[in-house]
């Protein structure tokens, strides 16, 4: 496509529950990424995707998150049994490589546990 | 103490006005500096990039970087109400993405 998409935009969910976010990178960006953008933050990395190696999960806050990237295309984030501190904007980011001024953003996903 | 601050504002200036928006850092190591532009509702969009200190135009947009100080502005100028946004610094020693300390964002706002 012709951006990163992610869906859905908006999601509010019971704490407790279990949530997934999907991502869909540019067509032929190999590197895929997702952060947290939480009220008066700056973006927290969560974790990285190149090709097939083995992904970054250096920024994961809690086991209660996850991700997986099928196929080297689509990716999921996935938070089970949501917190209330949960709920943010996680976006996602792809590009050709590993460069920070290199990666175009999707719109995210605002997350709002209650 | 944030490795990065950057007042959140919010800034609201007419139009017309030049803009300076600043980051402060702690970390002497950061050499690989940017600008990021967030709509509402958007993820960010990369406006400027800088290696190292200097300056860097491009239109109205112009960045510096003051390693000594540790100090990163974004001047724009003749501002229009069509930059209206939050503006997010965001720098790292290495080029790579998942390295990227952010700022958490000045809030701006061009009254027409």
């Amino acid at each position: 496509g012709a951006g990163v998409s992610q869906s859905p935009s908006n999601k509010v969910t019971e704490k407790g529950k279990d949530v997934e976010l999907r991502c869909d990178p540019i067509s032929g960006h190999t590197a895929l990424y997702w952060y947290r953008q939480s009220l008066g933050q700056g973006l927290e990395f969560l974790i990285y995707f190149q090709g097939n190696s083995a992904p970054d999960k250096s920024g994961l806050p809690s086991d209660r998150f996850s991700a997986e990237r099928t196929g080297g295309s689509v990716s999921t984030l996935t938070i089970q049994r949501t917190q209330q501190e949960d709920s943010a904007v996680y976006l996602c980011a792809s590009s050709l490589a590993d460069r920070g001024h290199g990666y175009t953003f999707g719109s995210g996903t605002r997350l709002t546990v209650v | 103490q944030k490795e990065v601050e950057q007042d959140p504002g919010p800034l609201s200036v007419p139009e017309g006005a030049i803009v300076s928006l600043n980051c402060t850092y702690s970390n002497s190591a950061f050499q690989y500096f940017m600008w990021y532009r967030q709509y509402s509702r958007k993820g960010p969009e990369l406006l400027m990039y800088t290696y190292s200190s200097g300056n860097k135009e491009d239109g109205r947009f112009t960045a510096q970087v003051d390693k000594s100080s540790k100090y990163i502005s974004l001047f724009i100028r003749d501002s229009q109400p069509s930059d209206s946004a939050t503006y997010l610094c965001a720098m790292s020693s290495t080029g790579s993405a998942r390295q990227l300390t952010f700022g958490s964002g000045t809030q701006l706002t061009v009254l027409p």
